[in-house]
């Protein structure tokens, strides 16, 4: 059982946008803004692609957004391309010191 | 560029130890911390705990706290990873990453290293 929860599975068409959630507690994503999203590949590490519930590291497209709201946090797809289907998992630090992941979300671009 | 390149896959039987290695290059070691985390086999993400190469302190999740060892070498910019007393659910790719930094992320990652555990 993952600490933070996401949606299984998320989908959408080329060009459309897709949001996917991360629901905490005020414990971890709802206490602090740390909260960051990975981008994984089949077989491959992952990518960070957002971090501090907001920020983009360089080389990440602006399609990617994220945004939190009380304890749930956001990672938003735009303009749907065939390179996001992918798997995205979002991180939060904890009290105690701890980083808590959540489940993941498979992205299918349709 | 950023490089973490960590060692090669291992099998190892329940009760043994594993010791995984992720040596850094194209930027200065001491000044990120190394975490580690762990994917077990079509599951998400679980972070073990990361390791400070400027102070030697270390931040274990209490999941693996007692039987994980994390250690860095700056002469080299190694860092290795040692999990004792191995048992079937270890089975996972470990994956060494620099940090954590700016609002905990981890923005560099290593390939993975598949530990089997198996009789």
């Amino acid at each position: 059982q993952s600490a933070l929860t996401q949606p299984p599975s998320a989908s959408g068409s080329p060009g459309q946008s897709v949001t996917i959630s991360c629901t905490g507690t005020s414990s971890d994503v709802g206490g602090y803004n740390y909260v960051s999203w990975y981008q994984q590949h089949p077989g491959k590490a992952p990518k960070l692609m957002i971090y501090e519930v907001s920020k983009r590291p360089s080389g990440v497209p602006d399609r990617f957004s994220g945004s939190k709201s009380g304890n749930t946090a956001s990672l938003t797809v735009s303009g749907l391309q065939a390179e996001d289907d992918a798997d995205y998992y979002c991180s939060s630090y904890a009290d105690s010191n701890n980083l808590v992941f959540g489940g993941g979300t498979k992205l299918t671009v349709l | 560029q950023v490089q973490l390149v960590q060692s090669g896959a291992e099998v190892k039987k329940p009760g043994a130890s594993v010791k995984v290695s992720c040596k850094a290059s194209g930027y200065t070691f001491i000044t990120y911390g190394i975490s580690w985390v762990r994917q077990a086999p079509g599951q998400g993400l679980e972070c073990m705990g990361w390791i400070s190469p400027y102070t030697g302190n270390t931040n274990y999740a209490q999941k693996v706290q007692g039987r994980v060892t994390m250690t860095t070498d700056t002469s080299t910019s190694t860092a290795y990873m040692e999990l004792r007393s191995l048992r079937s659910d270890d089975t996972a790719v470990y994956y060494c990453a620099r940090g954590p930094k700016d609002g905990y992320s981890l923005g560099y990652w290593g390939q993975g290293t598949l530990v089997t555990v198996s009789s």
